[in-house]
């Protein structure tokens, strides 16, 4: 079955610089995407979500950016703050479910 | 609002016993789902419901019960845990069925010895 991918399951990070945060998607015809962060020992939070009419949206300090012709999403987060540390995963609804990919953990270091 | 709460948060089971996972929201929300998550799997979809009296299985519902009396409970239960069951599950609730944001309880760690 399709299912939401990414690319590297870490990404270490200098605090102040921009992330980069990567996802593959297989099915074409998905309409909707959400970025989640997980924190260590607590549950998936809602960042941002961005809809396939649209090709970049922005929020506090972080932006999406869709692009349908090679199926790729990304999570940009700008100034990357200690906080920001955590495993970041995009989400695909399917049916009556969310697809989730297996996540990306990033560090920020010091 | 509380959110989306889940008792217990750490459990011990041994093969063969049942219990059961609480998760309650008190965000009036209709649509709530129950998920697993395992080391470089990401989120599996256990069982979800899209209002009170109506459950049904997501992609891994063998092993699992749930039922949806009110809108705000959502408990689940294993029937006889085995040590595949050994994972960290996390209840979700949503003002509507996805594709819409979700919000999630802090999880249950469950291990089956």
């Amino acid at each position: 079955g399709e299912s939401v991918g990414l690319h590297l399951p870490t990404l270490s990070v200098q605090e102040g610089d921009n992330s980069i945060i990567n996802c593959a998607y297989s099915n074409s015809a998905s309409d909707y995407f959400i970025w989640y962060k997980q924190e260590s020992g607590k549950g998936p939070q809602f960042i941002i979500d961005i809809r396939s009419n649209m090709d970049k949206r922005q929020g506090q300090r972080v932006t999406v950016l869709l692009n349908k012709t090679v199926k790729h999403l990304s999570l940009q987060i700008a100034a990357t703050q200690p906080g920001d540390s955590a495993v970041y995963f995009c989400a695909e609804p399917f049916n009556n479910d969310m697809r989730f990919g297996a996540g990306t953990r990033l560090t920020v270091k010091p | 609002n509380a959110g989306v709460t889940q008792t217990p948060k750490f459990q011990v089971l041994k093969t063969g016993q049942s219990m059961t996972l609480q998760c309650a929201q008190d965000m009036n929300h209709e649509y709530m789902s129950w998920y697993r998550q395992d080391p470089g799997m990401g989120l599996r979809l256990i069982h979800y419901s899209v209002g009170a009296g109506i459950t049904d299985q997501g992609e891994v519902p063998n092993g699992y019960n749930v039922s949806r009396s009110t809108t705000e409970d959502f408990p689940l239960r294993l029937l006889s845990a085995a040590p595949s069951q050994t994972s960290v599950y996390f209840c979700a609730s949503s003002p509507r069925q996805p594709p819409y944001e979700q919000y999630f309880g802090p999880g249950t760690r469950l291990t089956v010895t």
